[in-house]
């Protein structure tokens, strides 16, 4: 099985601000997915294939990686951004998600 | 794209429950289907997969005790729980595809005696 490793656990961010999620994965992968969860709400797809916007996903997000090192991007923090973010594999059965990282507006 | 999510409830060790997916708004039999959970206050955990021509892949976790199935006529998906644990207890979502694109609001299970 493949083990995904976020970090930061925990981060704030301010108004503005560019944020960077990591995404470590225990051996290599072909791809990474992003998904944003806010509280009490179900988890929206963000970024698929390491790079590619969900649709209707705002431009300040972004992602990056190859092989076992992956990131998500928020340019401009925005107050509607806090929440929490999760990497997720399926280059391998089974499919993998991070711990998450819980993203808080400063 | 709607997915609806419905059977959640209380249970107790050791027996069954059935989970539903009702999809509307694409083309329900063209697609792979999840089931992923998310225990009280913890991550996202992958449960079971089924693609389009009804192939099935399983956590180990829950291998032997659930079963995923479809049935297209009925745009519908299912996930037949047995033999539940206390550590099953948690939020069953349902979402479309390999990527995951698309995500029902969940369906509540409580495995408690």
């Amino acid at each position: 099985e493949i083990v995904l490793t976020q970090s930061p656990t925990t981060t704030a961010a301010s108004p503005g601000e560019k944020v960077t999620i990591t995404c470590l994965a225990s051996s290599s992968v072909n791809n990474m997915y992003w998904y944003q969860q806010k509280s009490g709400a179900s988890p929206k797809l963000l970024i698929y294939s390491t790079s590619n916007l969900a649709s209707g996903v705002p431009d300040r997000f972004s992602g990056s990686g190859s092989g076992t090192s992956y990131s998500l991007t928020i340019n401009t923090m925005e107050a509607e951004d806090a929440a929490t973010y999760y990497c997720q594999q399926w280059n391998n059965n089974p499919y993998t998600f991070g711990a998450g990282t819980k993203l808080e507006l400063k | 794209v709607q997915l609806v999510e419905s059977g959640g409830g209380l249970v107790q060790p050791g027996k069954s429950l059935k989970l539903s997916c009702s999809a509307s708004g694409f083309t329900f039999s063209s697609y792979g289907m999840h089931w992923i959970r998310q225990a009280p206050g913890k991550g996202l955990d992958w449960v079971a997969y089924i693609s389009s021509s009804s192939g099935t892949v399983y956590a180990d976790a829950v291998k032997g005790r659930f079963t995923i199935s479809r049935d297209n006529a009925k745009n519908t998906l299912y996930l037949q729980l047995n033999s539940l644990k206390s550590e099953d207890t948690a939020i069953y979502y349902c979402a479309r595809s390999q990527r995951m694109d698309a995500w029902g609001q969940g369906a509540s299970v409580t495995v408690s005696s």
